[in-house]
């Protein structure tokens, strides 16, 4: 499996303001994800990082909300952008080295936004 | 696309007890269906998987089962113990969708000694 690292792992933001999210892997990898996971619930894909060109978001999230970065193999960034109390989640980075391996996750970073 | 369907949403089982957890997909073309462990504040961490073109798989107290007729699978964890108590996700996922996973709602585990 992979080591995967994120920082913040928690922080407590003002409406309003924005808050970036890092994401490191001990070695390179293929794929790399950003989940929302809110309260008792399920994991959501928020989008797919692609390394070089625009993150692939899925049904209810923007880039203008949500931009992504993902300059090589091994790091990526999650912005929340403008937050509102409804931003207040964990948001987890998730990473695969193919497509035909297994996924692991991030540590998570836990965000309230008061 | 696809949709998991996961029962229960919580289980409660006596320690040494088996616990069965069950999932439901749509989507014929998924291929992969891994199972996820998530205790309370932590990440989720990837327990079991089974592929397609297997029908069971044993990891020592933890099994899945994948019946692709029926599209349906299911985790298995005998002789439950308290640190088994978890919410655990099933997911689906299938090579031609690029590979995205779609997870089930979740089954909290409570494992009672």
């Amino acid at each position: 499996s992979a080591v995967i690292s994120q920082k913040p792992s928690r922080d407590i933001c003002q409406r309003g303001t924005s808050l970036t999210i890092q994401c490191q892997v001990d070695s390179q990898v293929t794929m790399m994800f950003w989940y929302r996971q809110q309260p008792g619930q399920s994991l959501t894909l928020i989008a797919t990082a692609n390394q070089g060109s625009e993150a692939t978001y899925e049904s209810g999230f923007v880039i203008d909300k949500f931009p992504i970065s993902r300059p090589n193999l091994t790091f990526s960034t999650l912005t929340v952008s403008n937050m509102s109390p409804e931003d207040s989640s964990i948001y987890l980075c998730s990473v695969r080295r193919s497509s035909y391996n297994e996924q692991f996750f991030g540590p998570g970073t836990r965000l309230t936004v008061l | 696309g696809e949709n998991v369907e996961q029962h229960p949403s919580t289980l409660s089982v006596q320690e040494g007890d088996s616990a069965v957890i069950k999932c439901t997909y749509s989507d014929s073309a998924s291929n992969y269906f891994p199972w996820y462990k998530q205790e309370l504040g932590k990440r989720p961490q990837l327990i079991i998987d089974i592929r397609s073109n297997v029908g069971e798989k044993k990891d020592q107290r933890i099994a899945v089962t994948l019946n692709k007729t029926a599209k349906h699978f299911s985790l298995h964890i005998t002789e439950t113990q308290p640190e088994d108590s978890a919410v655990y996700f099933c997911a689906a996922s299938a090579s031609n969708t690029g590979n995205q996973f779609y997870f089930g709602t979740g089954t909290s585990l409570t494992v009672i000694p």
